[in-house]
């Protein structure tokens, strides 16, 4: 089975430029959760999906969105990129929102850069 | 609300000898807690979780991890290290009911040869 994978893998923006990610989720998922990854903050919950309903946000500004489609892949937007938002963003899937009890699986990350 | 503690930046040890990194963690609740281990450039990979039953959790890679409630302590043990585990570890602690699940810093491993 096919595990969770992101696009692009690789991404460079300049200030006040918006950005798409994806993730596909592996096969039979239906949720899935985005985290940012920084040198300064370390791991940081954004949100998390499921059946095309956000279920939980962190605290992040308004800049950062999300949505799902009806087959469980995702996105995450970010508008007006700051230099601050360079970071590896990764995505994790899982059955159903289950909480701790349902293991998350974790995709190998988009590396944004922005300048 | 949760957090956790992972005291120790980096870690060296010696290939063969003995390993624990250390986490701790906050929350009121009763606690899931979780070990990922993340190689450069790659995403994390579960190694082993708590829920609830025997203190002592057996985990992928030869790894185990001990949850103590009296010193709200979910440290990683492995007897043996081996240079493919050098790699980041991150100590977690989620919630019940949803997936926001909160890290520690980590700790980073150098295995020597």
């Amino acid at each position: 089975k096919a595990g969770v994978t992101q696009t692009p893998r690789y991404l460079i923006k300049t200030r006040g430029q918006q950005v798409t990610l994806s993730c596909s989720p592996i096969s039979g998922h239906r949720s899935v959760s985005w985290y940012q990854q920084t040198p300064g903050q370390g791991l940081q919950f954004l949100f998390e999906y499921f059946s095309e309903t956000q279920r939980n946000k962190g605290n992040f500004p308004g800049r950062f969105s999300g949505r799902q489609f009806s087959n469980s892949r995702s996105e995450m937007n970010v508008s007006t990129l700051e230099l601050g938002d360079s970071a590896l963003y990764l995505c994790a899937s899982s059955l159903s929102p289950g909480g701790a009890q349902e293991t998350q699986y974790f995709g190998p990350g988009t590396r944004l850069l922005v300048l | 609300a949760q957090s956790v503690t992972q005291p120790d930046i980096h870690i060296t040890v010696s290939e063969g000898a003995s390993l624990e990194l250390r986490c701790n963690y906050s929350y009121g609740a009763t606690p899931y807690l979780f070990w990922y281990v993340q190689s450069p450039g790659q995403g994390l990979q579960l190694l082993l979780k708590y829920f609830s039953g025997d203190t002592l959790v057996q985990g992928i890679k030869g790894f185990e991890a001990e949850f103590k409630r009296s010193q709200s302590s979910f440290n990683l043990r492995k007897p043996s290290v081996h240079w493919s585990d050098a790699a980041e570890y991150f100590c977690a602690v989620g919630k019940y009911n949803n997936n926001d699940m909160r890290f520690g810093a980590g700790t980073r491993l150098t295995v020597k040869p």
